[in-house]
């Protein structure tokens, strides 16, 4: 049963520390998203890839947050420094490109809170 | 751009009541449709799609139908559960595989 795995499930931190989130997509999917879901927000798009190429980060903070993947098998998402405001659950999502047909896979997310 | 509108939550039902969630959008081509639901604590996953017009999903009861002329892809279930609580999300891929837009999602709650 393939899935998107995320770690941490869980992280408190304290402001101005940095955070690692890190994502595995499904083997052999060529496209990884990062999204944020907030009550205030709601599901607010982050970063997109594909083929490991960032595609659209124009959702992220650039000043303190950045998305890479270093190879196929893992997608990271680094806050630095963190701050109170980033308290969220970030979800990682994946999938194969095939046309119009685009569903996206989503991992059961990292809820993070920075106090 | 693309865009997604859900009609406002919560939505609050008795078990056994028919549901329906609107979802209308606006996109250029001919996009692919989805509903997605998150339940308590997890991620979303995909609930059901159609990828062309007059094209019906449907998966654990839920139905929708991909109508091009009204911009609609309006979620409907004729019985509902307790289990059926959750939030949906409507969302739409366009062709070029460039842009997926999420609603802000309806939330549902089910009342034995």
């Amino acid at each position: 049963d393939a899935r998107v795995t995320q770690t941490p499930r869980h992280k408190v931190t304290e402001m101005g520390q940095e955070v690692t989130m890190r994502c595995q997509p499904i083997l052999g999917h060529n496209t990884v998203f990062w999204y944020r879901q907030t009550m205030m927000q709601g599901l607010e798009l982050l970063a997109y890839f594909r083929n490991r190429a960032p595609l659209d980060d124009s959702g992220m903070p650039k000043d303190r947050f950045s998305a890479e993947m270093p190879d196929a098998t893992l997608a990271t998402l680094k806050i630095q420094p963190s701050e109170p405001r980033d308290s969220a659950v970030y979800f990682c999502a994946s999938g194969a490109e095939a046309g119009a047909y685009n569903e996206q896979f989503f991992g059961p997310g990292t809820r993070l809170t920075v106090l | 751009g693309n865009s997604v509108t859900q009609m406002e939550g919560p939505v609050t039902l008795s078990e056994e009541a028919f549901l329906t969630i609107n979802c209308t959008y606006t996109a250029t081509g001919y996009p692919s449709l989805f509903w997605y639901v998150q339940y308590p604590g997890e991620g979303l996953q995909l609930l059901l799609k159609a990828t062309k017009a007059d094209d019906k999903g449907s998966n654990k009861g839920f139905e929708a139908t991909y109508r091009k002329e009204t911009t609609s892809f309006h979620l409907e279930k004729g019985s509902v559960q307790v289990s059926d609580s959750a939030v949906y999300f409507c969302a739409l891929a366009d062709n070029y595989g460039q842009n997926f837009v999420f609603g802000p999602g309806t939330r549902l709650s089910v009342l034995p």
